[in-house]
């Protein structure tokens, strides 16, 4: 199975700061298109998680641009460029490339 | 607008069984990938089981595997999870989602097994 490792486990932020969180996956990933499947979700608090970044890079309909997603092989990451009140929530990178599908362990953003 | 609603969660005994279901609409149901995925109270999220749009093909977390079964109506537009055998960490929400890249997600259904 593929590991998803992800930090930090909590990441407490100034608003308007930026923030940023890593996936770490124990074998690189990479679908049979050569695209990446690795997805960025947020669960705000008493909500359902919703997508933020599907296929490394491509923000989901919605997604406000502050959010963006990087990465390739084994190393991929999340950046909020400036934290809004808002964003509070558990954020998890999901790799969908091969069964099972694999979930980080979810990183906390809180505000300082 | 793509809308999927969850139900059939419950309190069951250990050992019991329970039959989630997804309704789903807004978009071609028979075409799409499903998934169930639980998050168990102070834990986070676990991948329990997918389908593709036809029902050929399945997959299942080891922890589910010979207890769960996942299928489809397409006539209806409804995802199933047939849970039995139940056990207490099996205790969690479990939401329907669409698409192995998880782009839509159900409001989740409450499952509890305990004594």
């Amino acid at each position: 199975d593929i590991v998803m490792t992800q930090t930090p486990l909590s990441s407490p932020v100034t608003l308007g700061q930026p923030a940023s969180i890593s996936c770490r996956s124990s074998q690189s990933l990479g679908d049979s298109d050569g695209k990446t499947s690795v997805s960025w979700l947020q669960q705000r608090p008493g909500q359902p998680p919703r997508l933020l970044i599907y296929k490394t890079s491509n923000r989901f309909s919605g997604v406000p641009d502050r959010f963006s997603g990087s990465g390739a092989g084994t190393d991929f990451t999340l950046k909020i460029s400036r934290v809004e009140a808002e964003d509070v929530g558990v954020y998890y990178c999901l790799q969908a490339t091969q069964f099972p599908l694999t979930f980080g362990g979810g990183t906390k953003v809180e505000i300082k | 607008e793509v809308h999927l609603v969850e139900s059939g969660g419950d309190l069951v005994q250990p050992g019991g069984s329970l039959r989630l279901s997804c309704a789903a609409s807004g978009f071609s149901f028979s075409s799409s990938w499903m998934q169930w995925v639980r998050r168990a109270p102070g834990k986070g999220l676990v991948w329990v089981s997918s389908i593709n749009g036809d029902g050929s093909i399945t997959s299942y977390a080891d922890s589910v595997k010979g207890r769960f079964t996942i299928s489809r109506d397409s006539a209806k537009n409804t995802l199933f999870l047939q849970m039995n055998s139940l056990r207490a960490e099996d205790t969690a929400v479990y939401y329907c989602v669409k698409d192995s890249g998880a782009t839509v997600w159900g409001q989740g259904t409450m499952v509890t097994v305990s004594s």
